[in-house]
């Protein structure tokens, strides 16, 4: 089955610090990739995307990712996070034969300190 | 364009009952994905519709169902309620074409069954 798997569950910073979310997935073929972020009490909000091509991607707000496909990572950076970066983040995967059915990993809490 | 909306964003209901939800998508897009957000289980897919056809489903009870409108707009309706029922109901839209597909979330309705 497919499933995704993100490795930090809550993550405290101060600001100014770098940030890196480890995302992994399981699934054999072709795949889109993406970074939503849910800041207290708003929707979900697209931060990146991965369908094709360079294998680096960059998002809003200074965020960027990197898709291994040798390793199934999609993994988000920031090299320095601010006090409203403070939100749950989430890596989703979908076969890209598909159109909806994103497969979301458990999600990471960043809290970032002023 | 105007977002996805949800309606209603609150919704409160004891055990047995039924209830429908409401998602109208961004003007345009045809494809709608229902999402189930709880502490436990994170972000769970329920189904997709496409021109008024269920594409898509995931592993929940019978007790899920839903529907797509000529105009696109969906409903999804829980019979019989569980207390586990409790979650955040997100819906998505898309244009609907497999491939470069990017979903886009609603404020969500929060039920809580009592």
């Amino acid at each position: 089955a497919q499933s995704v798997s993100q490795h930090n569950h809550h993550v405290i910073l101060s600001e100014a610090a770098s940030l890196e979310l480890g995302c992994n997935y399981s699934y054999g073929g072709t795949v889109n990739l993406f970074w939503y972020v849910q800041y207290p009490g708003q929707h979900l909000q697209l931060l990146l995307k991965y369908f094709s091509g360079d294998p680096l991607v960059k998002g809003i707000k200074g965020f960027e990712a990197e898709f291994i496909k040798s390793k199934f990572s999609f993994n988000l950076r920031k090299p320095s996070v601010q006090w409203s970066d403070t939100a749950e983040y989430f890596c989703a995967v979908r076969p890209s034969s598909n159109t909806g059915k994103l497969i979301f990993g458990q999600g990471t809490t960043l809290q970032v300190k002023p | 364009k105007a977002g996805v909306t949800q309606t209603p964003r609150y919704l409160i209901k004891t055990r047995g009952q039924q209830v429908t939800l409401s998602c109208s998508p961004i003007s345009g897009h045809r494809s709608v994905s229902w999402y189930q957000q709880t502490p436990g289980q994170g972000l769970q897919f329920l189904f997709e519709y496409f021109s008024e056809t269920q594409r898509n489903k995931g592993n929940f009870p019978g007790r899920f169902s839903g529907r797509q409108f000529s105009n696109s707009r969906s409903e999804m309706n829980v019979s019989t309620l569980e207390l586990g029922d409790s979650a955040l109901y997100l819906c998505a839209s898309s244009p609907g074409q497999p491939g470069k597909e990017t979903q886009y979330f609603g404020p969500g309705t929060r039920l809580l069954v009592l």
